[in-house]
């Protein structure tokens, strides 16, 4: 069975920095394209980054300049680290595959960051 | 990178349809092929039940159908049952590697 597994939300103070990881099992994280996606409270879905089977990566301009995504294949997860944290990025953050038709066929279960003083 | 507009809310009562429209540009719904929508119960996470336009992943009953005009997506969901009340969000492809999703719909089963 595939499962995709987030840790490391929590509650973060406004300019900090956290760092997200989603755990595969059953899919192989460096052969597939993998995302973050998040959801405000009460809000919609956001893309927010992923990365390409290749290595190349991509983010959203909301997070942009802040915020790096990576993979560790030896312990088949992939990461999300994210600095300089505001209010608007509170928000549960969901790991996601993207297969080859453009949409996101995989998801965890998410893992909830709040943002306060 | 603006989200693509849905309805905020619809309904219908068991058995009835309901369309949920999806707006967007185009460089997204408009250009390419690559909508999809997504189910989300409260708490959930989203799951997929229509990619590239029309198709549905195995398992996703033929009670919910995807189409596109121009730059408007729609999905319908025919013979609503309770389990139907949920979110619905679409996303399309960007281009330059960017995904958007709509600004989601509450579907409520009366």
């Amino acid at each position: 069975e595939v499962q995709l597994v987030e840790s490391g939300g929590g509650l973060i103070q406004p300019g900090g920095s956290l760092r997200l990881s989603c755990a595969a099992s059953g899919l192989t994280v460096s052969d597939n394209y993998m995302n973050w996606v998040r959801q405000a409270p009460g809000k919609g879905l956001e893309w927010v980054s992923g990365i390409y089977r290749g290595g190349s990566v991509h983010y959203a301009d909301s997070v942009k300049g802040r915020s790096t995504i990576s993979r560790d294949n030896s312990k088949n997860t992939l990461d999300l680290l994210l600095h300089n944290l505001r209010a608007e990025d509170a928000a549960v953050y969901f790991c996601a595959r993207k297969d080859y038709s453009e949409a996101f066929d995989i998801w965890g279960q998410g893992t909830r960051v709040t943002v306060s003083s | 990178q603006s989200a693509l507009t849905q309805p905020p809310s619809a309904s219908g009562s068991p058995g009835q349809s309901v369309t949920i429209s999806c707006t967007g540009t185009s460089s997204d719904i408009g250009a390419y092929n690559y909508v999809s929508w997504y189910q989300q119960h409260p708490g959930k996470a989203p799951k997929l039940i229509i990619y590239e336009v029309t198709k549905r992943p195995s398992g996703v009953p033929d009670r919910f159908f995807g189409f596109k005009s121009g730059n408007t997506a729609s999905l319908t969901v025919s013979g609503l049952q309770a389990e139907d009340e949920a979110d619905y969000y679409c996303n399309s492809y960007a281009g330059s590697n960017y995904y958007v999703f709509g600004t989601g719909t509450k579907v409520t089963v009366l």
